[in-house]
């Protein structure tokens, strides 16, 4: 069975600070993805990654960056966190073939304050 | 651009009655369609794909390109059932990104 791990459930920050969400999958996945759930605007993609290395902005990028340093994490950094950042924020891995399903974490839930 | 248009935010069904979820894309070329499913305090996880043309918990849905439509169809909901309802679209040239729409919540009433 797919294993996508977050490092914590729950966050709470302060404006400013530089956060760290780690996101770890167990299944040798090439793909991994960091996406936004807000209510009303469903899951948003921030950044995604098709290999070690390598990184791609999605539809909201801003604000935020991304690391792989090794294939099975992924990590989201919020450069200076501000208060519209507070979401719940979602990893998620696949292969990288057709109609390959994403696989995903629990979730963070991320409040700035 | 690429979009799924989810139009309901909130189903309220009753038990034992039919429920349909509505998802519309736009996308010229060949999608890949797929439902996620996210109870309550679970991680999101996959319902059905398209490609599967499979029933799921009861779940079944038809990809429409004449209409660019991807409804979610139950004909007799259950208790369970209620949950935050994600459709999702893939494109053929996105390194395997989805597309998601808004979300519907379903809440099925006894």
């Amino acid at each position: 069975d797919v294993k996508v791990t977050q490092s914590s459930r729950y966050l709470v920050k302060r404006t400013g600070e530089k956060v760290f969400l780690e996101c770890v999958q167990d299944m040798d996945h090439e793909n991994m993805f960091w996406y936004r759930q807000d209510p009303g605007l469903g899951l948003r993609l921030i950044y995604f990654s098709y290999d070690v290395k390598m990184k791609e902005k999605g539809d909201i990028p801003e604000g935020y960056s991304v690391s792989r340093e090794k294939k099975e994490r992924f990590s989201l950094i919020l450069e200076s966190a501000s208060t519209n950042q507070t979401s719940m924020y979602l990893c998620a891995s696949s292969f990288p073939g057709s109609n390959q399903p994403q696989h995903f974490g629990d979730g963070t839930r991320l409040s700035i304050l | 651009a690429q979009r799924v248009t989810q139009p309901e935010k909130l189903l309220s069904v009753f038990k034992g009655a039919p429920v349909e979820l509505k998802c519309n894309y736009s996308y010229s070329g060949s999608p890949e369609l797929f439902w996620y499913v996210q109870y309550s305090r679970q991680r999101l996880q996959l319902l059905l794909r398209h490609i599967s043309r499979e029933s799921i918990k009861g779940f079944t849905a038809d990809l429409n390109k004449g209409e660019t439509s991807f409804h979610l169809k139950k004909p007799f909901a259950q208790e369970e059932d209620s949950a935050m309802y994600y459709c999702a679209l893939r494109t053929t040239d996105s390194w395997g990104k989805l597309q998601f729409g808004a979300g519907t919540q379903v809440v099925v009433t006894p």
